[in-house]
């Protein structure tokens, strides 16, 4: 099985910031990564596929780069809407699998 | 609108069973790939099962195969679970999730449900 690592586990940032997530894959997966968004209460939100792919509706300010192991999602200019936790998810093969996820705070 | 909407929420004792639905409505459900995955209180997210458009692929996570089975009836636009031998690290909100297509950079999960709540204490 494919073990996905996310650091850091959260992170303090303020409104405007450009901010770095990272995802590693215990084995190579090429592109097939997601990147989810998911605030208190709600279902997690899709953002990133194919690794740096936008799903539509999602603002540019959020990308998403890499292959094989190392991945990273950025967001460009933080909005007060984005403090929330992210995950990423390897969909190479079953079981798919998330990173523990990286919590995203309010400076 | 489309959207999945689970149900089945209960507190359950441990050893007993459940039945989770979640239906579809607004796509054409049996065109797509589905999916259940749950979270603890205050974890991560954990993938648990797939099902295939026509139910003949089925795969389960470790930590539910025996014990869980996940159906379709493509008909009436439903998704479901069957739980059995819950145990208290069962307890979660349990999510479907749909997977977004069989081209190979859309396997990911594109739409997701509000989620129910499977509580499992004595």
């Amino acid at each position: 099985d494919i073990q996905m690592t996310q650091s850091p586990s959260s992170l303090s940032a303020s409104v405007g910031d450009r901010v770095t997530i990272t995802c590693r894959a215990s084995q190579g997966i090429s592109t097939w990564l997601a990147w989810y968004q998911q605030k208190p209460e709600k279902a997690p939100k899709s953002l990133i596929y194919a690794a740096s792919s936008l799903q539509s509706g999602v603002p540019s300010r959020f990308s998403g780069s890499g292959s094989g192991t190392d991945f990273t999602l950025t967001i460009s200019s933080l909005q007060p809407e984005d403090f929330a936790t992210y995950y990423c998810q390897q969909y190479n093969s079953y079981p798919f699998s998330f990173g523990q996820g990286t919590k995203l705070e309010i400076k | 609108e489309v959207q999945l909407v689970e149900s089945g929420e209960d507190l359950i004792q441990p050893g007993g069973s459940l039945r989770l639905s979640c239906a579809a409505s607004g796509f054409t459900f049996s065109s797509y790939e589905m999916n259940w995955v749950r979270q603890a209180p205050g974890k991560g997210l954990e993938w648990i099962s797939y099902i295939s458009t026509s139910g003949t692929t089925i795969y389960y996570a470790d930590s539910v195969k025996g014990r869980f089975t996940i159906s379709r009836d493509n008909t009436n636009n439903s998704l479901y679970l069957q739980m059995n031998s819950l145990r208290a690290e069962d307890t979660a909100v349990y999510y479907c999730a749909r997977k977004r297509g069989q081209l190979r950079a859309n396997w990911y999960f594109d739409l997701w449900g509000r989620g129910t709540l499977v509580t499992v204490s004595s």
